[in-house]
Parts: structure tokens; sequence; C-alpha cells
């Protein structure tokens, strides 16, 4: 079974701040790695990765993906109360055209 | 401008009562997706469609049924037989290489 597993599940940290945000997969057949930031209600787009090593940036955020480790990072420097939100990693199936979420990080920043 | 809508964006539903939910793309996408949204859950996918005529099930889908009988819309109906309906349901739709999803904003169904 496919699965993604995001961690931690919540955090809380103080404007400024610099975070760090993981994500493991396991799928049959990996097609590509996406991260999604949900505010209130429509999840909207930040990266997808498709490559190891190849770190992805804009502005505060930056991305990076391990093939090898199966895994993501996504990081935020100099964090401001706008970023808190949810953020939603998902990977892509080579070949069934869906996505597959994993369960979210609950992102706090307090002023 | 391109989109996707969902309505209604709130939904009450009475115990028993079958209640379906609107979701249409103007994107000229082929594939579209409802995905139910439970706190700590992130997204788990009931349905999606890739092409007109055409769905499968996901990973939950029992208690619901879908319809795709136009590229713009994929209408979800929450039965009777979904014994825990309370969620957010939001629609995606995907382009041909299914990079990433355009989203909806979402409908909030709860029972009463």
């Amino acid at each position: 079974e496919d699965k993604v597993v995001q961690s931690p599940l919540s955090l809380v940290v103080h404007e400024g701040d610099t975070v760090t945000l993981n994500c493991s997969y396991e799928v049959t057949n990996f097609r590509s790695l996406l991260w999604y930031k949900q505010e209130k209600k429509a999840p909207t787009f930040l990266f997808m990765l498709t490559s190891s090593g190849i770190e992805k940036k804009s502005g505060r955020l930056s991305s990076i993906l391990d093939k090898k480790e199966l895994f993501s990072i996504l990081n935020i420097t100099a964090t401001q109360t706008g970023d808190s939100a949810v953020y939603l990693c998902a990977v892509g199936i080579q070949g069934a055209q869906k996505l597959v979420f994993g369960q979210g990080t609950r992102l706090t920043i307090n002023p | 401008d391109g989109g996707i809508t969902q309505s209604p964006k709130y939904l009450f539903r009475k115990e028993g009562q079958n209640v379906t939910l609107s979701c249409e793309q103007n994107l000229n996408h082929d594939a579209m997706y409802w995905y139910r949204q439970d706190p700590g859950q992130g997204l788990r996918l009931i349905y999606y469609s890739q092409i007109v005529n055409d769905f499968q099930k996901g990973d939950i889908a029992e208690g619901y049924s879908v319809s795709r009988e136009k590229k713009e819309s994929f209408p979800l109906t929450v039965t009777s037989a979904q014994k825990n309906p309370t969620a957010f349901y939001l629609c995606a739709s995907g382009g041909q290489f299914n990079y990433g999803y355009t989203f909806g904003s979402g409908t909030r169904l709860t029972v009463v």
C-alpha cells in the first residue's frame, strides 16, 4: 500500500525561527513529490520535486528530495505569522494518475 | 479566470438523507478528484475520474457515488450508507500529466 508520512504533525514556533518539515514515503512507482500550503480552505501549490538533490527555492521556502532515502524536507527560514498553515506533502504515482497525501503538518507561528 | 468551483460551501444533512456536492472546472483538465479531509488525517481519496464517463474508486469510496457525464463536472453524492459523513470535502482537477492539482475551496458537510 502506498504511504506518505509527515512529521511532526504539529509545530509551534516564534516568528523569526527556522523550521524544517519532513515527509517520507513508501510507494510502488514514484513519479513526483509535491508540497502544498493550506491556510483555510483550498491547498495552494508550493513545489514539485522529481529529481534527487536539486533544491527548489521560493523566497524563504525551499525543498529538497532524496529518492534514495525516500524523503523530502520543506524549510522555512525567518518565519512570519503568515506562514501559519497546514503543510501537505503528496506523492504522485507513475501510471495511476493520482496523488497520495500525508497527514499534514500544522505549523503555528507566534508573534 | 480559469478555476474550480465547489458548492455549497457549507451543507447540513439530516441522518438518512443523500446529499450531492457540486464540483465544476473550466481548466479543460481531463482528471478530477474528490478528497475527504478530517482533522489530523490529511486528505483521503474518495473517487477519481481520468476521462468522461469513467471513474475509479479511491481508498474510502464506501457510502459515496459519483458521475462524470461532462468534462467540466464531477458531482459527489454522499449517501445514507456513509456512516460518518461529517468532514471537509475537497474537489481537485489535474492536467494531462497530473503533476499537480488545482483545488476547489471545499464543502464542509455536517450531519445534524
